[in-house]
């Protein structure tokens, strides 16, 4: 099946440092997607990426789709102890094909922050 | 409160025991999906179903079975039982078809599944 490669797998950083975490694919994906999951619960949606090139931005989180629609990566700004949690990336097959509805998630970056 | 609600939370079973997990969301929506995530794995995707009546193999179905006979509910069957079933599961639900392909998935909070 396909697969995605998500890097860093772990980092740890300092209050306020900006972070950056990616996502590669051996495989095209029509739309890229970024969750963020807390201790104890399950994933919640970040931000979605539909366009090829497309730049996104939600408050200190930013985006971009891959020109190729095989990467895609992920900055935060300006971290925060809440910012403390696991990030993953997840690709979505394109419409009228026969994967779209299949969902395929990289590893997820652990990050934590440090007061 | 719109939700995704599996039951149970936890479970410990013994290898070949046939168990279910159940999964229920109230947001009427019609793709439904289970997971399960491992260690280093991130989250793969078992089983997905994108109407009543209507499901598809994910990346790792073996070993597990789904059923969607109602538009709320998406149990996941395990038949027997294995020890490399033990896992994190989660259900997840979106309003997602093909014309509103931006929809976000709902995970539910997870089921930690230990096989024995």
């Amino acid at each position: 099946g396909q697969q995605l490669n998500q890097s860093p797998q772990s980092m740890f950083i300092q209050e306020g440092e900006d972070v950056s975490m990616n996502c590669t694919s051996s495989s095209i994906f029509n739309t890229w997607l970024w969750y963020k999951q807390d201790p104890g619960e399950g994933p919640v949606l970040l931000i979605a990426l539909y366009k090829a090139g497309e730049l996104t931005s939600n408050g200190r989180l930013t985006a971009q789709f891959g020109i190729t629609r095989k990467d895609s990566f992920l900055n935060i700004s300006a971290s925060i102890p809440s910012d403390v949690g696991i990030y993953f990336c997840a690709g979505q097959g394109r419409a009228g094909g026969t994967s779209y509805g299949k969902l395929t998630f990289g590893q997820g970056t652990i990050l934590t922050v440090h007061p | 409160e719109a939700q995704v609600t599996q039951n149970p939370r936890y479970l410990i079973t013994v290898t070949g025991k046939k168990l279910t997990v159940t999964c229920s969301q109230n947001m009427n929506h019609e793709y439904m999906s289970w997971y399960r995530q491992d260690p280093g794995l991130g989250l793969r995707q078992i089983y997905y179903s994108m109407n009543v009546e209507v499901t598809d193999k994910g990346d790792v179905p073996e070993g597990y079975k789904v059923s969607r006979k109602e538009k709320r509910n998406f149990p996941l069957i395990l038949e027997s039982p294995s020890p490399n079933q033990t896992s994190l599961y989660f259900c997840a639900s979106s309003l997602f078809n093909r014309l509103t392909y931006n929809s976000p998935l709902h995970f539910g909070n997870g089921t930690r599944l230990t096989v024995t």
